[in-house]
């Protein structure tokens, strides 16, 4: 069964800019959560998905945005870019609401 | 607010030598406390849930215990390829995660 995809993998960006982020799910799975990970602040919730309807939001500015499509596949989009947002975003997804996250690979994006 | 605290924050230990990691967490009404295993550059891995206090659960050297306060994740005799961060996340019933800052491992053949 394969894993959660997210593309691409590595991104560079300058302030200002805007950037979407995509992931596939675990076939199935039909919740998909996204997460930064930074080495000051760990890992930090910002959203998730299910069936395409945002169920739950965690303390980020309105520049973080998400989607999810019928097929469960999901994107993030960060609009402005700061410095800042220079993370490892990643996405997980699940069965349901209290099933077990799988995580994918990240996406690391560099702003500069 | 719910709050994970994690300790050691890293941690040490020769091939063979077992030890504990604690997880430390306050929470509204927990629905499931998670253990995950993270390499680096990598997503974390998922190794445990636990979902009241008594339970345990095992996985090769793994062993993760829950009490109403805190979690366990112990290691016995370790080999180098343990080396990794672990991480502790709680969901409480508004579905809410929030991880801790993790436990840098290290195993010395």
């Amino acid at each position: 069964k394969a894993g959660v995809t997210q593309t691409p993998r590595y991104l560079i960006k300058t302030r200002g800019q805007q950037v979407t982020l995509s992931c596939s799910p675990i076939s199935g799975h039909r919740s998909v959560s996204w997460y930064q990970q930074t080495p000051g602040q760990g890992l930090q919730f910002l959203f998730e998905y299910f069936s395409e309807t945002q169920r739950n939001k965690g303390n980020f500015p309105g520049r973080f945005s998400g989607r999810q499509f019928s097929n469960s596949r999901s994107e993030m989009n960060v609009s402005t870019l700061e410095l800042g947002d220079s993370a490892l975003y990643l996405c997980a997804s699940s069965l349901g609401t209290i099933e077990t996250q799988y995580f994918g690979p990240g996406t690391r994006l560099l702003v500069l | 607010e719910d709050q994970v605290t994690q300790s050691p924050e890293a941690l040490r230990l020769q091939e063979g030598e077992s030890s504990s990691l604690n997880c430390s967490y306050t929470v509204s009404g927990l629905r499931g406390l998670f253990w995950y295993r993270q390499d680096p550059g990598k997503g974390p891995e998922f190794l445990f849930t636990l979902y009241s206090a008594g339970e345990e659960k095992e996985k090769e050297r793994l062993k993760a215990t829950l009490t109403k306060k805190e979690s366990f994740l112990h290691i016995t005799a370790p080999k180098p390829e343990d080396s990794a961060t672990y991480l502790c996340a709680v969901q409480n019933n508004n579905n809410d995660m929030r991880f801790g800052a993790g436990t840098r491992l290290t195993v010395k053949p």
